[in-house]
């Protein structure tokens, strides 16, 4: 019930395109759902974040969108560019409770932008 | 600059020598955590504080260790490595939980 599952493993998009990355949960005491952005070489940095009283969420070309009733969430990355080219991790967490605040992170998506 | 540190940045060490891997913040945190990273297998909490004096077991403790005696620091102690602890290991800290997690930027760990 703990478990983020994240598809695809990897994806490759050519520059200008919509990069799609999608997220499902179990648990439905999950109430923050954020995307995480991994270079090489560096730490996760948080992207975008939504919580579930809203359906959609866009911060210039990065959106989630949420779908509560599936339990599913997605990034999605409009004019993808080379320099989007990263390891995204979509992740969950819950407010209360003995492990509240604690992100059950998915296993990771490698996006390549191709030019 | 705002940030967490971890230190080493790269270790090798052989099977059963003890080592630390610090992390550090200065940010004034209370909640700070630690994570493996594995081909395949995303991020892995190992274990986690939410204060002071206050850890708890992540969904990979075995084999790991840590402390937190004062605010900013939040050392992982391997007691005696063995090489499955191989991997990439995240220190992170953030203010209040559901809010933005700073990750430090790495150790990359092998364990011959």
């Amino acid at each position: 019930q703990q478990q983020v599952k994240q598809s695809p493993q990897s994806l490759i998009v050519q520059k200008g395109g919509i990069s799609i990355i999608n997220c499902a949960y179990e648990n439905t005491a999950f109430d923050y759902f954020p995307w995480y952005q991994q270079f090489p070489g560096k730490g996760p940095a948080l992207l975008i974040a939504i919580r579930p009283d809203v359906s959609e969420k866009k911060e210039g070309r990065f959106t989630i969108s949420f779908n509560k009733s599936a339990k599913q969430f997605s990034l999605h990355i409009m004019d993808s560019q080379p320099g989007d080219s990263a390891t995204y991790f979509c992740a969950a967490s819950l407010s209360y409770g003995g492990s509240q605040g604690n992100l059950i992170f998915g296993k990771g998506t490698k996006l390549s932008v191709k030019p | 600059e705002a940030q967490v540190t971890q230190n080493p940045r790269y270790l090798i060490t052989v099977t059963g020598k003890k080592l630390t891997v610090t992390c550090s913040q200065n940010m004034n945190h209370e909640y700070m955590s630690w994570y493996r990273q594995d081909p395949g297998l995303g991020l892995r909490q190992i274990y986690y504080s939410m204060n002071v004096e206050v850890t708890d077991k992540g969904d990979v403790p075995e084999g790991y260790k840590v402390s937190r005696k004062e605010k900013r620091n939040f050392p992982l102690i391997l007691e005696s490595p063995s090489p499955n602890q191989t991997s990439l290991y995240f220190c992170a800290s953030t203010a209040h939980t559901n809010e933005k997690l700073f990750f430090g930027s790495g150790t990359q760990l092998s364990v011959l």
